[in-house]
C-alpha cells in the first residue's frame, strides 16, 4: 500500500517554456503532499507543502510565481515550473501523507520527475 | 541554527555489519526517520523513531538517544543492493529537516 506515482518520469524542454508534473496517490488519500527538489550529489530540498483544498505553504528562497502547486483533490497535486531555466534542471520529488501514521511527516515518496531545460 | 550531520560516505564489505550515525541540533523534536535512496530514485521509508532506544526491522535497526541529539542506523549481513544513500530526517516545529545523506558503498 501508500503508493505514489509521479508524470512524467523525464522531461525535457526548451528555455521560457512551461512544465507540469502531476503526482497522485494510488491507493490512500493523501492530506498533505511536499514538493522536493534534489540537485545532483545534495539532499532533498523542500520546496512547498500542500493540503488539499489550501494553497501551498512554500519554503523561503521558493518563488511560488514560478513553482505553482495545485492540490485540488485528495490524490491529486500539481507543480507547474513556469518559464523554466537551465538552472530549474533538477529532480522533482513529491511525496504524500495520509495523515493517519504516526507522524504527519510519514511520507511516500514518488518516483520522481527528472527535469532537463536546454 | 538547526543542523544535522551524517557522514558523507561509506565503505562495508558484502555480509559484514555497518553503523551510520547520525547527530542533530534542532529547534523542537517529535521524531527521527531514516531514508534509503538509490542513485536516480526517490527515497523508501526505512524507520521512525520517537522514543530512546533500538528499533529493529529485519536486517536494519535504528537507534535513538534524544538527550544525546544521536541516532544511528544498523544495517547487518550487508547485501550488493544495499549499495544507496541513506538520509536522517528530524522531525522538528512543524517541519522535517534533512540530512545531506550518507553514501553507502558495498564491496564484495
Amino acid at each position: 500500500g501508500a503508493v505514489v506515482s509521479q508524470h512524467p518520469s523525464w522531461v525535457i524542454c526548451k528555455s521560457g517554456t512551461s512544465v507540469k508534473i502531476e503526482c497522485r496517490s494510488l491507493d490512500f488519500q493523501a492530506t498533505t503532499m511536499f514538493w522536493y527538489r534534489q540537485f545532483p550529489k545534495q539532499s532533498l530540498m523542500l520546496m512547498a507543502t500542500s493540503n488539499e483544498g489550501s494553497k501551498a505553504t512554500y519554503e523561503q528562497g521558493v518563488e511560488k510565481d514560478k513553482f505553482l502547486i495545485n492540490h485540488a483533490s485528495l490524490t491529486l497535486s500539481t507543480l507547474t515550473v513556469t518559464s523554466a531555466h537551465p538552472e530549474d534542471s533538477s529532480f522533482y520529488i513529491c511525496s504524500g501523507s495520509s495523515g493517519r501514521a504516526s507522524s504527519p511527516y510519514e511520507q511516500y515518496f514518488g518516483p520522481g520527475t527528472r527535469l532537463t531545460v536546454t | 541554527g538547526q543542523n544535522i550531520d551524517q557522514p558523507t560516505e561509506m565503505t562495508a564489505t558484502e555480509g559484514a555489519i555497518v553503523q551510520i550515525n547520525c547527530t542533530y541540533q534542532t529547534s523542537g523534536f517529535n521524531g527521527l526517520f531514516w531514508y534509503q535512496q538509490h542513485a536516480g530514485e526517490a527515497p523508501t521509508f526505512l524507520s521512525y523513531n520517537v522514543l530512546d532506544g533500538l528499533e529493529e526491522k529485519g536486517r536494519f535497526s535504528s537507534f535513538l538517544s534524544r538527550s544525546k541529539g544521536y541516532s544511528y542506523l544498523l544495517l547487518k549481513e550487508l547485501q550488493m543492493k544495499d549499495s544507496a544513500s541513506y538520509l536522517c530526517a528530524v522531525e522538528g516545529n512543524y517541519q522535517l529537516i534533512w540530512g545531506a545523506g550518507t553514501k553507502l558503498i558495498i564491496k564484495p
